[in-house]
């Protein structure tokens, strides 16, 4: 009863190629994330989806692509891989809460990650 | 340009004894912050979180302290726990953009028996 998940956890590929990582939530969320890790270990947000919908789209290479079928699914394509795109991948789910006043707070649950090298 | 900063990438406590874990951050526009925890091959888990019209937030052995005068915040762990051994990374949000947060690169916190 994996509360996020994603597939594969690990992936090896060749540059050029296309790859899909997919992330599943069953917490009833809202909100999806993907994150990518980099060598350097910060975790930077790469995209954002609020039920179905596009809200965050950070300083990303158009070669990335998500696509959130239901608000349950939110799924990352990468067209044409290149050697700096190995990373770790994040996908993360939130929960819209609305305390006193105007102040949200969302806590972000992760996925195990998905460890992409790109040879 | 890094807005949340753990200068320390690793730390090392003796079991029983507190660890002391430091994150800066340089956007004053900050006004939520948070603790994640992550051991190996797993994705980091949410810990502590403390907003900042308060200086201090208290979850069992974990407390997070904010100074935001000084723009710092920290984790204590008290008693630690071998089980305590993991990456601890910190996170700060924008008044307003609950959903973005900026991550420090995380301090490895190794408890020993």
């Amino acid at each position: 009863d994996t509360a996020v998940s994603q597939t594969p956890k690990y992936l090896v590929t060749q540059m050029g190629n296309d790859k899909s990582i997919k992330c599943e939530q069953n917490l009833g969320h809202d909100t999806m994330y993907w994150y990518k890790q980099d060598s350097k270990k910060f975790l930077k947000i790469m995209f954002s989806y609020n039920n179905k919908e596009l809200i965050i789209n950070e300083t990303v290479p158009n070669r990335f692509s998500p696509k959130s079928p239901d608000k349950a699914h939110l799924n990352l394509h990468i067209n044409s891989l290149e050697l700096g795109d190995s990373a770790v991948y994040f996908c993360a789910s939130s929960q819209n809460v609305r305390l006193a006043g105007a102040d949200r707070r969302e806590t972000q649950y992760f996925g195990p990650g998905t460890r992409l090298l790109v040879l | 340009d890094q807005q949340v900063k753990q200068n320390s990438p690793s730390l090392s406590v003796q079991e029983g004894r507190i660890s002391i874990l430091n994150c800066d951050y340089t956007n004053s526009m900050f006004d939520y912050f948070l603790w994640y925890k992550k051991y190996p091959a797993e994705g980091p888990t949410f810990l502590i979180s403390i907003s900042s019209i308060k200086d201090k937030n208290e979850d069992g052995r974990f407390t997070v302290f904010l100074n935001k005068s000084a723009k710092h915040l920290s984790l204590h762990i008290v008693p630690s726990q071998p089980g305590d051994s993991a990456v601890y990374f910190c996170a700060a949000t924008l008044h307003g953009s609950a959903r973005q947060l900026t991550f420090g690169s995380g301090t490895q916190l190794t408890v020993l028996p």
